[in-house]
């Protein structure tokens, strides 16, 4: 069964730095896109960063330059790394995988998404 | 970037209506667009992918269609577990991103 645990989150103060981690079971991070998704408390979806099989790497306009996404194959583990964090960072941030595939029907969208972990940025 | 435009933002109907939202690209993506179901406090959930195929386990009351910049999601008889929030996703390009959503409300 796959599944995608997070962590790492909670209260940090403005201008400083956290990493979230979110563990793999079920399938190797190695081996499909993984994501990193946030949703600031009442507002839509906003796609962050993701890291392909190949590890090209990719983040939103948002984030770019304070966010590194990494992830350490020998441990099923997908990292995001954020710093000079800000207010506006405020938000759930989820993991989120797509399924392996070959074919004319890749790349997948998210089939695997985690629980969400809470990052608040506050003075 | 490409920027995805979802509209409307909030929609009413009743058990039993025919539900359609839009979802347009800035943008040729192809059919390189996923719809997803979020219901409060939970994670997204996959309805759609590649604009038109339903996802396994997803009733087929769910459809999409549509392909270059112009989307649809439509929902053929509003069932009670599907007052929701709906999201589009574009994954055509490097930057994968989501529409703003359309919550779907009991009228």
């Amino acid at each position: 069964e796959v599944q995608l645990v997070e962590s790492g989150g909670g209260v940090i103060q403005p201008g400083g730095s956290l990493r979230l981690s979110c563990a793999a079971s079920g399938f190797p991070v190695s081996s499909n896109f993984m994501s990193w998704v946030r949703q600031a408390p009442g507002k839509g979806l906003e796609w962050v960063s993701i890291i392909y099989s190949g590890d090209r790497t990719y983040y939103a306009d948002s984030v770019k330059g304070r966010v590194t996404i990494s992830r350490d194959n020998s441990k099923n583990t997908l990292y995001l790394q954020v710093n000079s964090l800000r207010v506006e960072d405020t938000a759930v941030y989820y993991c989120a995988s797509t399924r392996y595939c070959s074919g004319p029907d890749c790349p997948r969208p998210f089939d695997y998404w985690g629980q969400g972990t809470l990052v608040t940025v506050s003075s | 970037d490409i920027q995805v435009t979802q509209s409307p933002s909030t929609l009413s109907a009743s058990v039993g209506d025919r539900v359609t939202i839009t979802c347009r690209a800035s943008q040729s993506i192809g059919s390189w667009l996923a719809w997803y179901q979020q219901k409060p406090g939970k994670a997204p959930t996959l309805l759609i992918y590649k604009a038109s195929n339903l996802e396994s386990g997803v009733p087929s009351r769910f459809s999409g269609s549509g392909s270059g910049t112009e989307f649809t999601l439509t929902i053929s008889s509003l069932q009670p577990d599907d007052f929701a929030t709906y999201y589009c996703q574009q994954y055509n390009s490097y930057s994968w991103t989501f529409g703003q959503g359309t919550k779907v409300e009991i009228k």
